[in-house]
């Protein structure tokens, strides 16, 4: 079936290091978002990609980068996470931006 | 102030019962509409779609918009225990290049 992985669905890091999570699609989708869900809160929206070409919202933290290598994957990098960064994170794609958002299952972040 | 605004629960029901879910919001320009469904530790899942004012039924769900009062509604008619989830609103205007504003989430338990 056609779907939207995320890896891993859980990860723990410490403060301050490091951290990469996946996002793989095989829907063949244009646009690759990432929202952080915080507990109880609302997904929001930190930068998407349209293809190759990548839009970050205006008040995403610099500490969050991504990186596209192909249609397929997408990563969302955490330099250096704070205790605040715990989330869950959830990738999406879509087909074009104005066209349905499927989201995959998430990874759930825990900074100790 | 948000600009989405869902009363986050929990609501609990029994089996059969009809379900109202609700949100508001400020923003004039969103046009289209969306209701997710989320399990838990799982992604969204989209329930119902629509655009501008009006009604819209699957099956025993229904979505209603009312733009001039800025509300939406989801009713879940003969509601069952597979039904119990939170339910997410969401929108994006119509020149958006896919940015959806969730509200937070309304946690529904059907039990039998």
């Amino acid at each position: 079936d056609a779907m939207v992985i995320q890896n891993p669905r859980y990860q723990v890091t410490q403060f301050g290091k490091p951290v990469t999570l996946s996002c793989s699609q095989t829907l063949n989708h244009n646009v690759m978002y990432w929202y952080q869900q915080k507990s109880s809160q609302a997904p929001k929206l930190l930068f998407h990609y349209y293809d190759k070409d990548f839009n970050n919202e205006a008040d995403t933290p610099d500490n969050f980068q991504s990186r596209r290598p192909n249609t397929s994957f997408c990563f969302l990098d955490i330099r250096s996470p704070g205790l605040g960064d715990a989330a869950m994170y959830l990738c999406a794609t879509s087909r074009d931006r104005t066209e349905t958002q499927y989201f995959g299952p998430g990874t759930r972040l825990l900074v100790l | 102030q948000k600009e989405v605004e869902q009363d986050p629960g929990p609501l609990s029901v029994p089996e059969g019962a009809i379900v109202s879910l609700n949100c508001t919001y400020s923003n004039s320009a969103f046009q289209y509409f969306m209701w997710y469904r989320q399990y838990s530790r799982k992604g969204p899942e989209l329930l119902m779609y629509t655009y501008s004012s009006g009604n819209k039924e699957d099956g025993r769900f229904t979505a209603q918009v009312d733009k001039s009062s800025k509300y939406i509604s989801l009713f879940i008619r003969d509601s069952q225990p597979s039904d119990s989830a939170t339910y997410l609103c969401a929108m994006r205007g119509g020149t958006s290049y896919g940015k959806l504003t969730f509200g937070q989430g309304t946690i529904l338990t059907v039990h039998p």
